[in-house]
């Protein structure tokens, strides 16, 4: 089976731009979240999505958004990017059971530097 | 607040020996803890889970314990290599009014000398 991909590995924008990032989710699995890692802060949870819809939301602005298809890839989006976006970005699918554990299986992440 | 703090400075042993890496939390009600490695420039990759009603969960060389009490978990990785280098992630799994949140620690790198 394959595993999470993303798309792009790296990325270079400047101040301003809007970039956006793609995953695809392990066959089978219906839940797609992206994180955020950064040295300062770690790995910090931006969203998760099941089955089209946004399920649950970590603390950042309004220019971080996502979507997810009905094939389960999913998007994210930055706009209006600022220097301390600059970080991996990291998206992780899970079978997502309501009350089971939730095994998260990481893609290797898109580097993001805004200059 | 709710925090969870892991040992920011690395770890550096021996090869051969048992590491221990830990996890405290506050102001959390976990469902589930887990631990991952992340190696440089990947993703993380899930070791292990323990749920609140376990003490201890083994797999191979690897051991975590979580105590509710004391809200900790030891993680530990016997007769070390080093393979075994790379930087050790735990996460706690709770269910916030509904929604589930996973939440990671900043992790702890862990060094094995040859």
């Amino acid at each position: 089976k394959a595993g999470v991909t993303q798309t792009p590995r790296y990325l270079i924008k400047t101040r301003g731009q809007q970039v956006t990032l793609s995953c695809s989710p392990i066959s089978g699995h219906r839940s797609v979240s992206w994180y955020q890692q950064t040295p300062g802060q770690g790995l910090q949870f931006l969203f998760e999505y099941f089955s089209e819809t946004q399920r649950n939301k970590g603390n950042f602005p309004g220019r971080f958004s996502g979507r997810q298809f009905s094939n389960s890839r999913s998007e994210m989006n930055v706009s209006t990017l600022e220097l301390g976006d600059s970080a991996l970005y990291l998206c992780a699918s899970t079978y997502r059971q309501s009350r089971g554990h939730n095994e998260q299986f990481f893609g290797p992440g898109t580097r993001l530097t805004v200059l | 607040s709710q925090k969870i703090e892991q040992n920011s400075e690395a770890l550096n042993i021996q090869e051969g020996k048992t590491a221990t890496l830990t996890c405290n939390y506050t102001n959390y009600s976990p469902a589930y803890l887990q631990w991952y490695r992340q190696d440089p420039g990947r993703g993380p990759v899930f070791l292990l889970l323990i749920r609140e009603n376990e003490k201890e969960k083994r797999k191979e060389r690897l051991k975590v314990t979580f105590d509710t009490t004391l809200k900790q978990s030891l993680f530990h990785i016997t007769a070390s290599q080093p393979a075994d280098s790379a930087t050790y992630l735990c996460a706690l799994d709770r269910f916030d009014t509904g929604r589930r949140a996973l939440t990671f620690g900043s992790g702890t790198r862990l060094q094995v000398q040859p």
